[in-house]
């Protein structure tokens, strides 16, 4: 059963305009992480975020910022006045306490497509 | 700093032959994660391994792929008798500490895209 969900195939925006992923999760775990990573169009993975489960703090970093709610199960993550080169997939992942850490769990991916 | 290493950054293999996928992790990572990305799909994990040891390999398909990360040197991924269906990126991360230590971030290399033709 997938674990995480990422609703949004694609998103397009043009530049300057603030985009939101939604990033859903699903787990029986108290203890895991959620984490974000940019996969540009040349296809590295370029990572954003790790938070614990037990850190509900919203988190920004320039113009990324994450909304993290466990009473939903959500991991959101806005880009403010996008840029072009935010064009990419983003992926969601999750790491469970009972699942071996080391294994990230994927959501499908968003792509953000950010035009001038 | 260098960053986690994979080589090659490009494989083409004919349907039978053997695929030798190299990762050599970030200076100070004893840790080595490999993830396989079909065309338009998202990231699956693999198998999970720290120096000669295999920690997680629920996500290895149960024949023909194997992967190690010996005493010395860099991890490998081998895929025998490939077919086409094995076409795909294939990632490997690397992390400092495992078990969901504050150290655990998981940083990917740059990714092996094997073809199958």
């Amino acid at each position: 059963a997938q674990k995480v969900t990422q609703a949004q195939t694609e998103i397009s925006v043009v530049e300057k305009e603030d985009v939101t992923l939604d990033c859903v999760y699903e787990t029986r775990d108290t203890t895991y992480y959620l984490f974000w990573y940019k996969q540009p169009p040349s296809g590295e993975l370029v990572f954003l975020i790790r938070r614990n489960s037990f850190d509900e703090q919203n988190e920004i970093s320039g113009r990324y910022s994450w909304n993290f709610q466990k009473s939903t199960s959500s991991f959101n993550f806005t880009i403010t006045a996008s840029q072009v080169v935010d064009s990419a997939v983003y992926f969601c992942a999750l790491s469970e306490e009972s699942d071996s850490w080391g294994k990230l769990q994927f959501g499908a991916g968003t792509q953000v497509v950010v035009t001038p | 700093n260098a960053g986690v290493m994979q080589n090659p950054r490009h494989l083409v293999r004919r349907r039978g032959q053997e695929a030798r996928l190299r990762c050599s992790p970030m200076k100070g990572h004893s840790h080595v994660y490999w993830y396989r990305q079909l065309p338009e799909e998202g990231l699956k994990f693999m198998v999970y391994l720290q120096k000669e040891n295999i920690i997680d390999e629920s996500g290895m398909p149960k024949e023909r792929f194997s992967a190690e990360f010996p005493k010395e040197g860099p991890s490998i991924l081998r895929i025998q008798q490939v077919v086409r269906g094995d076409s795909a990126a294939y990632f490997c991360a690397s992390s400092p500490a495992g078990g969901g230590a504050k150290e655990d971030e998981q940083y990917f290399g740059p990714g092996t895209r094997l073809t199958v033709t």
